[in-house]
């Protein structure tokens, strides 16, 4: 049963359309991220996000912008889509670890497949 | 800057084969280290995770030690089974609570 739920799971569009790929998570984490996944499988971090209003840019450069007004939710938006958009893009959460200091596990969404014309 | 490297693909092994994996990484300060699954049509899972130096994960007979010395994480399997076939991601946590994943190897297990 997922607790991180991504819409849409595929999505086939044109150039210049705009487009919102929907994430929302149901165990409370406070921080969220996007990582984009291409062809080859390598996962590269978009965004991420520590709490509500706390976006980040991440090690990939995106035109993609991302919003944080609830917990539970991290849209991530393409103003202007174009077919170098294409990808698999992923959308993960984890809970802040408490002491003594554990690891940030991530949850993972199923992913939007993304396909620009 | 953090990075992970981990060995090229795809590996093909045949049913009841020993597996490894090889990962590194570099860090600054002593990161977490994690290897996620991503099975055909699934998304990412954690398969295991190791916090400390000389930490062992292990979860479905899969094993995998934090080695601080050789900066590695080299996954294991003693027998791999037809359903081990999927891609596995090798991953550390950086100082700010970032994520960041190695280039994922592919394994094909037949029978």
């Amino acid at each position: 049963e997922a607790d991180i739920y991504q819409t849409p799971r595929y999505l086939v569009i044109g150039t210049g359309k705009k487009i919102t790929l929907e994430c929302s998570q149901t165990m409370g984490h406070d921080k969220m991220y996007w990582y984009q996944q291409d062809p080859g499988m390598e996962l590269h971090l978009i965004h991420y996000s520590y709490g509500v209003n706390s976006t980040e840019k991440g090690d990939l450069s995106s035109e993609s912008t991302v919003s944080r007004i609830r917990t539970e939710h991290f849209p991530l938006t393409l103003e202007s889509a174009r077919p170098s958009h294409t990808s698999q893009y992923l959308c993960a959460s984890s809970a802040s670890p408490g002491p003594p200091a554990g690891a940030n596990v991530l949850t993972f969404g199923a992913g939007s497949r993304l396909t620009v014309l | 800057g953090d990075s992970v490297t981990q060995m090229e693909g795809p590996v093909t092994l045949s049913e009841e084969a020993f597996l490894t994996i090889n990962c590194t990484y570099t860090a600054t300060g002593y990161p977490s280290l994690f290897w996620y699954v991503q099975y055909p049509g699934e998304g990412l899972q954690l398969l295991l995770k190791a916090t400390k130096a000389d930490d062992k994960g292990s979860n479905k007979g899969f094993e995998a030690t934090y080695r601080k010395e050789t900066t590695s994480f080299h996954l294991e399997k003693g027998s791999v089974q037809v359903s081990d076939s999927a891609v596995y991601f090798c991953a550390l946590e950086t100082s700010y609570d970032k994520v960041i994943f190695g280039p994922g190897t592919s394994l094909s297990v037949i029978p």
